[in-house]
């Protein structure tokens, strides 16, 4: 069965500091992978996509990919207390449609101003 | 940019009532939807994929004849939940894949409904 898992958290880290968020995934043939933040009671918003290995940056967010070790990972630099919420990794599904995504659980972000 | 709308966003009934909810993809096309789950302090757990003009498909353990999935156009899929008991109250989110197009890239992504909060008294 494919997995994907993340830090349940609670994370926790002061306004201005750099948050880490670590995920694995189980499905070696996977090619795309993706972060979502979701606010309690709202629906996931995409925030970082990757596809390559290496790093991805975009404005404060960077994105991590290691295929050989089934690693990808996001860095918030200079987090905020808006930056609070849930995100969540998503890995799609090798060998079907590029649409399919599992979800890890999300790891709890909050932001301490 | 794509948009999904899900309707309603929000519906208490009684149990053994049923429920349908719309996701509904307003400025694209979308022939494939996915409808998924989500628990309290849980993660998004797929129930099916909805295709158009055809039977949707399932994920193991989803009751296919209690979440009756039917997806009779190309910007609208319905989830009706049959004979809702309180351990069917959840948050429930439909999402459709598109294209963003850009200067020389374009990407697939998958663009999500605000979701709908179900709750069976």
């Amino acid at each position: 069965q494919k997995e994907v898992e993340q830090n349940s958290g609670p994370l926790s880290v002061p306004e201005g500091a750099i948050a880490s968020l670590n995920c694995t995934y189980s499905d070696r043939g996977s090619q795309s992978f993706f972060w979502y933040r979701q606010y309690s009671g709202k629906s996931p918003e995409l925030i970082m996509f990757i596809y390559s290995n290496g790093d991805k940056e975009d404005g404060r967010f960077t994105a991590q990919l290691n295929k050989a070790s089934q690693y990808v990972s996001l860095l918030i630099r200079d987090s905020q207390p808006s930056d609070s919420a849930t995100y969540l990794c998503a890995v799609n599904e090798s060998g079907g449609s590029n649409y399919k995504l599992t979800f890890g659980k999300g790891t709890l972000l909050t932001v301490n101003p | 940019g794509a948009v999904v709308s899900q309707h309603p966003s929000r519906v208490i009934c009684k149990s053994g009532t049923s429920v349908k909810i719309e996701c509904r993809s307003l400025d694209f096309q979308a022939t494939t939807m996915f409808w998924y789950r989500q628990f309290p302090k849980q993660s998004l757990m797929l129930m099916a994929t909805s295709n158009e003009g055809s039977k949707a498909t399932y994920e193991q353990g989803v009751e296919k004849d209690k979440f009756l999935i039917n997806h009779a156009s190309l910007t609208l899929s319905t989830l009706t939940v049959t004979s809702a008991h309180p351990e069917d109250s959840s948050f429930y989110i439909c999402s459709a894949p598109g294209t963003v197009w850009g200067v020389g890239i374009n990407r697939d992504e998958q663009f999500f409904g605000p979701g709908t909060r179900l709750t069976v008294l």
